[in-house]
């Protein structure tokens, strides 16, 4: 079982849903990041959490510490959000989860 | 906001060379340097991680004397594939960070191909 799990792991949308995707992991922390792949392979990080609730734009990045779950919530979304979203918790080491590949559609 | 810089963006090269691959913070101090790979529709895989000034440390199952890594100043660290093969085909990232617990930049990835 991988240290960090995404799901779902494919998400396809139509332009306006909101898009919720989920990061589980089983290990002790000290922040997670939640980034964004788009098609051509570059990575932007979009979040660093390591407690509560953030927020950017349409973006927000919810984090359970106890529960050891975080979610990405996308509101209205728009085709220029389809790309990868990786999950990743840092121990003493990044371990990053396999992705969730979201197209969303007009 | 923080730019690293990765080079080249694509590369080709013949069996048996090496190529090397520069990773570059343009506007911070990295602390420390990643090296990930990654391959068709998979996810990041962690190679090395870097500090400056001393030697990377490398993941289980990857090859210290094939993947080169160098950080000899708190800008640039460089990653070289020597004696390339067709299998080390693939998708290089690097990030960076000022510090642990920072936000983590990356690069925008290399592409090499060796034929």
């Amino acid at each position: 079982k991988n240290e960090v799990e995404q799901s779902p792991q494919n998400l396809t949308a139509q332009e306006g849903e909101f898009i919720t995707i989920n990061c589980s992991y089983s290990v002790g922390i000290s922040a997670l990041h939640w980034l964004q792949q788009h098609p051509g392979g570059g990575i932007v990080s979009l979040f660093m959490l390591s407690s509560g609730k953030k927020k950017h734009g349409r973006l927000i990045a919810t984090i359970n510490i106890q529960e050891k779950h975080s979610s990405l919530h996308i509101t209205a979304s728009h085709p220029r959000d389809s790309a990868v979203y990786i999950c990743a918790v840092l121990t003493d080491k990044l371990i990053f989860g396999t992705g969730t590949r979201l197209q969303v559609f007009p | 906001g923080a730019v690293v810089s990765q080079h080249p963006s694509r590369v080709i090269c013949k069996s048996g060379t090496s190529v090397k691959i520069e990773c570059r913070s343009l506007d911070f101090q990295a602390t420390t340097m990643f090296w990930y790979r990654q391959f068709p529709k998979q996810s990041l895989m962690l190679m090395a991680t870097s500090n400056e000034g001393s030697k990377a440390t490398y993941e289980q199952g990857v090859e210290k004397d094939k993947f080169l890594i160098n950080h000899a100043s708190l800008t640039l660290s460089t990653l070289t594939v020597t004696s390339a093969h067709p299998e080390d085909s693939s998708f290089y990232i690097c990030s960076a960070w000022r510090q642990p617990n920072s936000p983590l930049h990356f690069g925008n990835g290399t592409r090499l191909t060796v034929t």
